[in-house]
């Protein structure tokens, strides 16, 4: 079992939708956990953070983590054509600083 | 203003022959990890270093060298017996629990 496990998608939806990219992850003992975004070609970028269990909402995007389900998303509201990328997830390894990532979802926004 | 910077971003190395991929960050930032991306299989870690003259290998790191003799600086050596080094490296950085902050990358190529 992967450590931390993504669908590569592609995930279409059409502007102005919602995008939800699902992780999920097999160390019960994670207490960090990130949302990057990589542009093709590009490094990969950190765009959300979670440390507890709920929601938590900046701009368009919105994290949710429940650790109970060991499941991490994340939701992009009115979606953008600019938003087209792939999205890696990140989950910090219990008494470590190493990240571990999801091999990414493609996200593909549609006008 | 602060970052990580990679150099070169786009190297090309001979059969046999050793190169070394410069990391340089004024993030005052502890932790500095070498990441190798390849298509479809995200991201991999080579080294990483929590602190300086201090580092331990990562998931796939044969083929690989590092040295930490500055806080700043995390440069990474591909030698002739990587057998595969054609990929997209990635050097980041952080400082407690935040998630991290990744340089431009640098793109190897084998000629």
């Amino acid at each position: 079992q992967k450590e931390v496990e993504q669908n590569s998608g592609p995930l279409s939806v059409p502007e102005g939708a919602i995008a939800s990219l699902n992780c999920t992850y097999s160390d019960r003992g994670s207490q960090s956990f990130f949302w990057y975004r990589q542009y093709s070609g590009k490094s990969p970028e950190l765009i959300m953070s979670i440390y507890s269990n709920g929601d938590k909402e900046d701009g368009r995007f919105t994290a949710q983590l429940n650790k109970a389900s060991q499941y991490v998303s994340l939701l992009i509201r009115d979606s953008q054509p600019s938003d087209s990328a792939t999205y890696l997830c990140a989950v910090e390894s219990y008494n470590t600083d190493k990240l571990i990532f999801g091999t990414g979802t493609r996200l593909q926004v549609f006008p | 203003d602060g970052g990580i910077t990679q150099s070169p971003k786009y190297l090309f190395r001979k059969e046999g022959q050793n190169v070394t991929l410069s990391c340089e960050q004024n993030l005052n930032h502890d932790a500095m990890y070498w990441y190798r991306q390849d298509p479809g299989q995200g991201l991999r870690l080579i080294y990483y270093s929590q602190i300086v003259n201090d580092f331990q290998k990562g998931d796939i790191a044969e083929g690989y060298s590092v040295s930490r003799e500055k806080k700043e600086s995390f440069p990474l050596t591909v030698t002739s017996a990587q057998k595969n080094p054609t990929a997209f490296y990635l050097c980041a950085s952080n400082q407690g629990a935040e998630g991290y902050t990744f340089g431009s990358g640098t793109r190897l190529t084998v000629v």
